[in-house]
């Protein structure tokens, strides 16, 4: 079955990059449309942004100008780049499949997840 | 930018009595193009990732339980639990899922 699995520093400095990878076991990243999605402590979820092989990205407005998603074809992965990080910038990270071949999809299967802490 | 808003914010219910969970939008997500509702809804259990329960509004995803249903269009919405189980103490979440992702602020359901 389909299985994505996070990882990356669960520590970054503030005023730094966060930069977290999503392994993708049991399909092809080349299939689907991936998103970010982040959970703070307590509190809601968050749509980062999403990406297709084809190069098509879309990224939360509120959060546009410092996001990277990308993919490496050769690992099977996604990956997230959140640069200038801040306090408020302290969550658990997800990666999700959108459930159709479509961007336009609910996400129907979720990484277990990964705490990122920001310190000062 | 959609707005998603879910009432109440906390619920507690009995073993075996019925669940409501509503979500309000800001704007309508169904689309006339193909008449469907752009609205799904996660439950969420402590350490877990969100899981899909239901899409367009009213679609079970595989393996959910039928004591799950959704209803609603355009912007009001309800997540109901026909008879509530021990396990489904979690919280959910409504999503719009038409250009943005926007979740509504999650909604705790507790046992009474």
């Amino acid at each position: 079955q389909v299985q994505l699995q996070e990882s990356g520093p669960g520590l970054v400095k503030a005023s730094g990059t966060l930069s977290l990878s999503c392994t993708v076991s049991g399909a092809s990243i080349s299939t689907y449309y991936w998103s970010w999605i982040r959970q703070p402590p307590g509190k809601g979820l968050e749509w980062i942004g999403y990406m297709h092989y084809s190069g098509n990205t879309k990224y939360n407005p509120s959060l546009k100008s410092r996001i990277t998603i990308s993919e490496d074809k050769s690992k099977n992965q996604l990956s997230l780049n959140l640069s200038s990080v801040t306090a408020a910038d302290t969550a658990v990270y997800y990666c999700a499949r959108h459930q159709w071949l479509g961007e336009l999809s609910a996400f129907d299967i979720w990484g277990q997840g990964t705490m990122v802490a920001v310190s000062s | 930018d959609i707005v998603m808003t879910q009432s109440p914010d906390s619920l507690a219910v009995s073993l075996g009595e019925r669940a409501t969970i509503n979500c309000k939008s800001s704007q309508s997500v169904l689309w006339s193009s193909n008449n469907k509702n752009y609205l799904a809804w996660y439950q969420q259990k402590p350490g877990q990732p969100p899981k899909l329960l239901i899409y367009w509004a009213s679609t079970r995803a595989s393996g959910v339980p039928d004591r799950f249903s959704g209803s609603g269009s355009g912007t009001d919405f309800t997540l109901s639990i026909s008879s509530l189980q021990a396990e489904d103490v979690a919280v959910y979440y409504c999503q719009h899922y038409h250009g943005t992702y926007t979740f509504g602020q999650g909604t705790k359901l507790e046992l009474k």
